[in-house]
């Protein structure tokens, strides 16, 4: 069974420093997709940045990297110089391959507070 | 511009009232989903559909029913066996892919939500 975990239920961090939200996965799969979206108060969500199983470059967005690490099934979001319209939720999800190709499997969530 | 739709933004429901929330994307994915947040919480899957005429129960679905006419449509309803039905719902598409992974484009593409409150 996939599954997500994120292990932070609230994290704080000065602004203008950089903070890092983790994720671990677990899957039988080669082939799967790893995504991170934020979601502020407002209840939208966005997505951030994408890492495939198969990129063997870590992905990065502007301020957001994603440091990937396969073999410990780890993928962490990295959020450089935090900026107070950082604080929300973040969410890590994995999509994998075959008949639940189509399915994605979330973790429940980070709550990141930027402090001025 | 491409993008979901989910009407209202806000509902109030008395008990034992059914209500349909709506879902539209003008995306042309094949799949949708529902889902449904309580404060604090993760999203829960309630249904997701692949394909038209066609849709699967998520982990949460007693409650809950779905139609799919439309590829574009994925309207859901809260009937009144939902015991505990408010929380804030969000509706996703993505495209269909038996091939994964190809890239950022296989992202869910997420509606504002709806914030249903049962009176």
């Amino acid at each position: 069974a996939q599954k997500i975990t994120q292990t932070q239920p609230g994290m704080f961090v000065q602004e203008k420093e950089a903070v890092t939200l983790d994720c671990t996965y677990d899957t039988s799969d080669q082939s799967y997709g790893l995504f991170w979206y934020k979601q502020p108060s407002s209840g939208e969500m966005i997505f951030l940045i994408y890492q495939g199983s198969y990129d063997e470059q870590n992905a990065t967005e502007g301020r957001y990297s994603l440091n990937f690490q396969k073999a410990r099934k780890s993928a962490n979001l990295v959020i450089s110089a935090s900026q107070l319209g950082d604080s929300a939720m973040y969410f890590c999800a994995m999509r994998g391959p075959g008949m639940t190709g189509n399915q994605f499997y979330f973790g429940t969530g980070t709550s990141l507070t930027v402090i001025p | 511009d491409g993008g979901i739709t989910q009407s209202p933004k806000y509902l109030f429901r008395k008990e034992g009232q059914n209500v349909t929330l709506s879902c539209e994307q003008n995306l042309n994915h094949d799949a949708m989903y529902w889902y449904r947040q309580d404060p604090g919480q993760g999203l829960r899957l309630i249904y997701y559909s692949q394909i038209v005429n066609d849709f699967q129960k998520g982990d949460i679905a007693e409650g809950y029913s779905v139609s799919r006419e439309k590829k574009e449509s994925f309207p859901l309803t809260v009937t009144s066996a939902q015991k505990n039905p408010t929380a804030f719902y969000l509706c996703a598409s993505s495209i269909s892919s038996i091939r994964l992974p190809t890239g950022p484009t296989d992202t869910q593409y997420f509606g504002p939500g709806t914030r249903l409150t049962v009176l």
